[in-house]
């Protein structure tokens, strides 16, 4: 069966600090991935997505980038914080031949300080 | 550009009750809906997943339906249950896209 790990589970960083979550999937190859944040009291934001290694699509301009080393790894990256940027991000996956169900990982609670 | 809402944003209801919840979107052209339970600090969990062209699906107490033609959703939540609580959120996912949109969710509370 696919499972989906995410790390750290919780994060306080200080302005300015550098930032790198890291996502693997298991039991799958070639996924769709996806990094989300949920803000406080709103809804979840498609930040990036991934349909293979190297191919990173950006959906909002922000500080945030991200990258696809392999296959099921997906990790999303900051050179310098903001405040802005405290939330819960959410990696997820979608087989994608066919499959459309999307699946989550359990989500890294970030604090920005 | 595709906008999902979800109606209401939160309901409190005592165990036992029958319950919906909404879903509307603005985008027809859609080729999946699927419903989302998240608890507090977790990750989302899958529910149903509806198809384009399927009218509803049915996972024991939930059941979900899909009216495209009018950019609804509604999932139906039988004897609601303490163990129910949680974020019910919905989401879509346009044609061929692969790139879900989300709802803001309605957070569930049910009283034993």
């Amino acid at each position: 069966s696919q499972t989906i790990h995410q790390w750290p589970a919780t994060l306080v960083q200080p302005v300015g600090s550098p930032l790198s979550l890291e996502c693997t999937v298991e039991g799958t190859s070639n996924p769709n991935l996806y990094w989300y944040r949920q803000a406080a009291g709103r809804g979840l934001q498609l930040l990036f997505y991934s349909v293979g290694i190297g191919q990173i699509s950006s959906e909002v301009p922000q500080n945030l980038s991200a990258s696809r080393p392999q296959d099921r790894q997906f990790i999303l990256s900051s050179k310098k914080l903001l405040l802005s940027d405290s939330g819960f991000y959410l990696c997820a996956w979608i087989l994608g031949t066919g499959e459309v169900r999307q699946f989550f990982g359990p989500g890294t609670r970030l604090t920005v300080l | 550009k595709q906008e999902v809402t979800q109606i209401p944003a939160a309901l409190s209801v005592p165990e036992g009750e029958n319950l919906v919840l909404n879903c509307s979107f603005t985008d027809s052209a859609i080729y999946n809906l699927q419903w989302f339970r998240q608890d507090p600090g977790k990750g989302l969990t899958s529910l149903l997943l509806i198809q384009s062209s399927q009218r509803e699906q049915t996972s024991g107490r939930l059941n979900a339906s899909l009216d495209k033609s009018s950019g609804r959703s509604t999932l139906y939540i039988a004897a609601s249950q303490p163990g129910d609580s949680a974020t019910y959120l919905c989401a879509v996912e346009n044609s061929g896209t692969y790139k879900y949109i989300f709802g803001t969710g309605t957070r569930l509370k049910v009283l034993a």
